[in-house]
């Protein structure tokens, strides 16, 4: 079946130790996101890429990096230096760049001991 | 000010009851405007897309768009237990020629039988 698959679904990292979240689909889609949730304040844009080798930093891309090698794929690297990063991410990806209808993975948690 | 609002509730309401979810914003350049629900711990998923004022039905389901006053709603007739779940309201509004939703807090709503 055609979807997004994230993995891990849950991760545990230790402060000062950078993690990276896998991002893969096989909707054929051009453009992906990164989200980030927290509890109350819905869902935050991190970074997002409209075609390959090529991404721009959303709202809140501070401490977060990501690629884009492959149409299919699109990790996402939370380093050290992100201040806060205990939350749910969410990867999504869309058909072209007109960004309304968004397919979404089914998250990975991460939370920081 | 949020460019979108959006009460996080809880909004508990009895099976069979009709639902009522709102969101207002700010930017007039929003031109697409979406409903996902997003079942606890898992990814959103697309129930509404719309680009016009006025209404959109889809079974139970109606999305309301209303852009002179920059509000917009969904309508769950006859709700049941598995209505149960976080409403996200979303739109879009174009940068770089691509558009890029932003996302409301989301309103947590609870159907009991």
């Amino acid at each position: 079946d055609g979807g997004i698959t994230q993995s891990p679904k849950y991760l545990f990292r230790k402060e000062g130790q950078n993690v990276t979240l896998s991002c893969e689909q096989n909707l054929n889609h051009d453009a992906m996101y990164w989200y980030r949730q927290d509890p109350g304040q819905g869902l935050r844009l991190i970074y997002y890429s409209q075609i390959v080798n090529d991404f721009q930093k959303g709202d809140i891309a501070e401490g977060y990096s990501v690629s884009r090698e492959k149409k299919e794929s699109f990790p996402l690297t939370v380093t050290s230096a992100q201040k806060n990063p205990t939350a749910f991410y969410l990867c999504a990806s869309s058909l072209d760049r007109g960004g309304g209808e968004l397919f979404f993975g089914e998250g990975s948690r991460l939370t920081v001991l | 000010q949020k460019e979108v609002e959006q009460d996080p509730g809880p909004l508990s309401v009895p099976e069979g009851a009709i639902v009522s979810l709102n969101c207002t914003y700010s930017n007039s350049a929003f031109q697409y405007f979406m409903w996902y629900r997003q079942y606890s711990r898992k990814g959103p998923e697309l129930l509404m897309y719309t680009y016009s004022s006025g209404n959109k039905e889809d079974g139970r389901f109606t999305a309301q768009v209303d852009k002179s006053s920059k509000y917009i709603s969904l309508f769950i007739r006859d709700s049941q237990p598995s209505d149960s779940a976080t409403y996200l309201c979303a739109m879009s509004l174009p940068s770089g020629g691509s558009y890029i939703p932003t996302f409301g807090r989301g309103t947590s709503l609870i159907v009991h039988p």
